[in-house]
């Protein structure tokens, strides 16, 4: 099975900063990896998948990049509203796995 | 606009089956390049994905459940649900259903809200 590593699990960012969360597969993934967000009592939702094209209707501030197995999510200027647990999937082998999640919470 | 919505019961006793079912509005399981999954998070955890139906009827699961694990799809092709036997206190979790990505990318673009399972006696 295709483990995914996210770091760091917590993450202290002050509203208006920058935030960068980083997801590591135990072999390549190619570019078959999408990122999402998940805050308490809702369902997951997409930002991100191919490693870098951004799903409809998110703000642009959130960004995906890197192959292979080394990969970063950015989101460029934390708003109150992005608060919330990360996790990164990859979808290029079964079975489908997740990161742990990065909690990106208030400094 | 799609919408997903998971029904079953919220507690089932050890040793029994698990059985949910995932009502799909603005879409369907038709001739398309989709997978249609499922999807655990127990309490406090992350997440486990459990397994796909595609619309020839073709499934694919975690090998961590295959065993116990059953995904079928309802001749409407606007329900898919999801059976999983022997449930133990470790199947605690909210389950989601959750359509896959185009191109068999299977990336999970539309979520049902999630349905809280309890396995207790």
């Amino acid at each position: 099975e295709l483990v995914m590593t996210q770091s760091p699990a917590t993450l202290s960012v002050s509203p208006g900063e920058r935030a960068t969360l980083s997801c590591r597969a135990s072999q390549s993934v190619g570019s078959n990896l999408a990122w999402y967000q998940q805050k308490p009592g809702q369902a997951p939702r997409l930002l991100i998948y191919g490693a870098s094209t951004g799903a409809t209707g998110n703000p642009a501030r959130f960004s995906g990049s890197g192959s292979g197995t080394e990969f970063t999510l950015t989101i460029s200027s934390l708003q109150s509203e992005d608060f919330a647990v990360y996790y990164c999937q990859q979808y290029n082998d079964w079975p489908n796995t997740f990161g742990g999640g990065t909690k990106v919470e208030i400094k | 606009q799609v919408q997903l919505q998971e029904s079953g019961p919220g507690l089932v006793k050890p040793s029994e089956t698990l059985s949910l079912t995932c009502t799909i509005s603005g879409d369907y399981v038709g001739y398309g390049s989709q997978y249609w999954n499922w999807i655990r998070q127990p309490p406090g955890k992350g997440l486990e994905w459990l397994g796909y139906i595609y619309y020839s009827g073709n499934t694919e699961y975690n090998p961590s459940l295959k065993s116990r694990l059953t995904i079928s799809l309802a001749t409407s092709k606007r329900k898919f649900s999801l059976q999983l036997t022997s449930v133990t206190a470790a199947d605690t979790a909210v389950y989601y259903c959750a359509r896959g990505g185009i191109d068999w990318e299977n990336y999970f673009d539309y979520w049902g809200q999630g349905i809280p399972v309890t396995v207790s006696s």
